[in-house]
């Protein structure tokens, strides 16, 4: 079963326009991660929040995770054509596997 | 050179085929993981590893066996293909644990007709 769900599903935005896509999860969890992809290519790590970090920056980016909430949310700044791709949070719980969401597909219009 | 690798990278198989997708990764982890991708589905684990000798199924394991030959190559087969395997295949890799960031490979788009 899908731990994470994303939110939207599909964000439609134009360049240098920030970008806020939404992670919800439903157990307790270790940490939260986010990864790219690229359309048709592997996953790319981007960041990764522990549960008892509450944001977390990484040039662009920046995570938030209120775990009251169980929710994540990232935030691209400053969004560039080459930042299309879908983003997919991926939550780890106690000794369970990686649990990947279905994704949010970004489209950065030139 | 990438640091995980799949061959082939497209395979167009029949049903009923035996097929074998291959990884392989010089990062130096023991954790390896084979997940699929379908459309609008998200990624599926379906079976990981956490060194030579560990083989674990994920959540989608049926009709999939794997084989761990070393550290470094961790296969993934299909012993009777079957249409509705068709999707995009993905090795991934781990220093540590479910924690730890995974690497993945680029990907087999494998389609059973």
């Amino acid at each position: 079963s899908q731990q994470g769900e994303e939110d939207p599903q599909a964000l439609s935005i134009q360049e240098g326009e920030n970008a806020t896509m939404n992670c919800s999860y439903k157990t307790s969890i270790n940490n939260l991660q986010w990864y790219r992809q690229n359309s048709g290519r592997g996953l790319v790590h981007l960041i990764l929040i522990r549960s008892n970090e509450r944001e977390k920056h990484s040039g662009r980016l920046r995570v938030t995770l209120d775990t009251s909430k169980k929710s994540s949310s990232l935030l691209i700044t400053a969004s560039r054509a080459a930042d299309t791709a879908s983003y997919f949070c991926a939550t780890s719980a106690g000794y369970s596997t990686l649990t990947f969401g279905k994704g949010t597909m970004l489209l950065v219009s030139p | 050179d990438a640091d995980v690798t799949q061959t082939p990278r497209n395979r167009i198989t029949k049903t009923g085929k035996r097929i074998m997708l291959e990884c392989s990764q010089t990062k130096g982890h023991d954790r390896m993981y084979w997940y699929r991708q379908d459309p609008g589905l998200g990624l599926r684990l379906i079976y990981y590893s956490f060194d030579v000798k560990d083989i674990n199924k994920g959540e989608i394991s049926d009709g999939y066996s794997v084989s761990r030959q070393a550290q470094a190559k961790f296969s993934l087969s299909l012993e009777s293909a079957i249409p509705n395997q068709t999707a995009l295949y993905f090795c991934a890799t781990s220093a540590q644990g479910f924690t730890d960031t995974q690497y993945f490979g680029p990907g087999t788009r494998l389609t059973v007709l």
